[in-house]
Parts: C-alpha cells; structure tokens; sequence
C-alpha cells in the first residue's frame, strides 16, 4: 500500500517570494508521483507528474518538483509566486498493479499575500 | 476544450430524502472516480469504474451508496436515505485507465444535507 504526507497545511507567502511545498511518500515498490491544484470553488487540476528519467519535472504555470527516491520526497516548489497561486496543493502517488487510482496527500493551502 | 461535466452543481436536501448526482466523462475516457471531500477526512475515493464495470467501491458505505455507469457517457452517485454526515463536496474524474495518466476532475457537487 501507498501514503502520501504532506507536513504542511498551510503555506503563507508574500508575493514574489519563493516557496517549496513538502510532500513525502511510502511505497514498497516504484511509484508514479502527482502534483495537483485546487483554485477555490473548483475541481483538482494537474500541475505536473513524474513518471520516468529526469528527478526534476517541470509543470505548468512555473511550477517545478523534483524527485529524490533516496528521501521518499517529491516536493513542489517556484521560485516567485503571484497571488493568482493561492489555492489548495495535493500530492499524490499511484497505486501498484494494473489500476489507475491515487492516493492523496491531506492538501497544503497555499496562502500569497502582497 | 474536453471538460468533465457534473449536475447539479448544488443540492440542498433534508434528512431521509434520496440524492441522486450525475457526471459526464470526457469522451474516450475508459476510467471514471467518485471522491468526497470534507474538511475533517480530506479527498477520499469512494469508487471507480473501468470500462462501466465497478472496479473498487470498498471507500463507500454500502448500506446507502450506490454508483452506476448506465452507459459511457453517464455515471450516477445515489445516497439513499441522505444523512447530515453526507455533507460534502463529491467529485468526478475520468482518465484513460492507465497508472500514469492524467485524472480530469470535474467542478463538484456541493451537497448539503440538513
């Protein structure tokens, strides 16, 4: 089975500022790993995945996360954020075996502030 | 621009009454999601289907969920009686059944139950 931990909860930032959004997993076996983002009043989107090769994977909107197998980690960062990036984080890892499903992190909310 | 769709957006119920909510898949997606959100458990899967066959329903209470796939293009969530711990924000997604793509969530629906 799979876990994902996200440590933080909440993020606040003032704009232009950099921030790194923590995400851990667990998992016996290799995994595929997600980014994805909630603006409010909205469905979850996604911002990038690492699947295979480079650790570190470039998504949308100038977001960056990179892969460390040695730490179990896959956290999200950009180097200056805008106000337009507050919403709600999810890591995810997907499930060994022929299925599709993801297991999600409890969210960090991101929080950019002038 | 393929979204998935998901009706009603809100739904404000009592107590006992049956709730019934529709997603539209993203045409020539094979795989579709049902998952809650709360503030207190976070974004849980409560059952996905491949190819209109259920696949794992084991996230949902049995005694009064129910999800169906009349046919590709349509999946059903039926609470029935609804209860307040109901209350939740439910989501649809649909992908392409493979572990590493990409789930397409749709804008929710917001259900109260009173």
């Amino acid at each position: 089975a799979q876990s994902v931990t996200q440590l933080d909860s909440q993020v606040p930032v003032f704009e232009e500022a950099p921030v790194e959004l923590r995400c851990n997993y667990s998992s016996s076996v290799s995994v595929y790993l997600f980014w994805y983002v909630q603006y409010p009043n909205q469905g979850l989107q996604l911002l990038l995945k690492y699947l295979s090769g480079s650790t570190l994977v470039k998504g949308i909107n100038g977001f960056e996360a990179e892969f460390n197998k040695s730490q179990t980690s896959f956290h999200l960062r950009k180097p200056s954020v805008h106000i337009s990036d507050t919403a709600e984080y999810f890591c995810a890892v997907s499930s060994t075996g022929t299925a599709s499903k993801l297991t999600f992190g409890t969210g960090t909310r991101l929080q950019v502030t002038l | 621009d393929a979204r998935v769709t998901q009706t009603p957006r809100h739904k404000v119920t009592e107590m006992g009454q049956e709730v019934t909510m529709r997603c539209q898949p993203i045409l020539g997606h094979n795989t579709v999601f049902w998952y809650r959100q709360t503030m207190m458990q976070g974004l849980e899967l409560l059952a996905y289907f491949r190819n209109r066959a259920p696949l794992d329903d084991s996230g949902m209470p049995k005694d009064r969920f129910s999800a169906e796939m009349p046919d590709a293009t349509l999946a059903t969530l039926k609470i029935q009686p609804s209860e307040p711990r109901d209350s939740a924000v439910y989501f649809c997604a649909s992908g392409l059944g493979h572990r590493t793509d990409t789930q397409y969530f749709g804008p929710g629906t917001r259900l109260t139950v009173l």
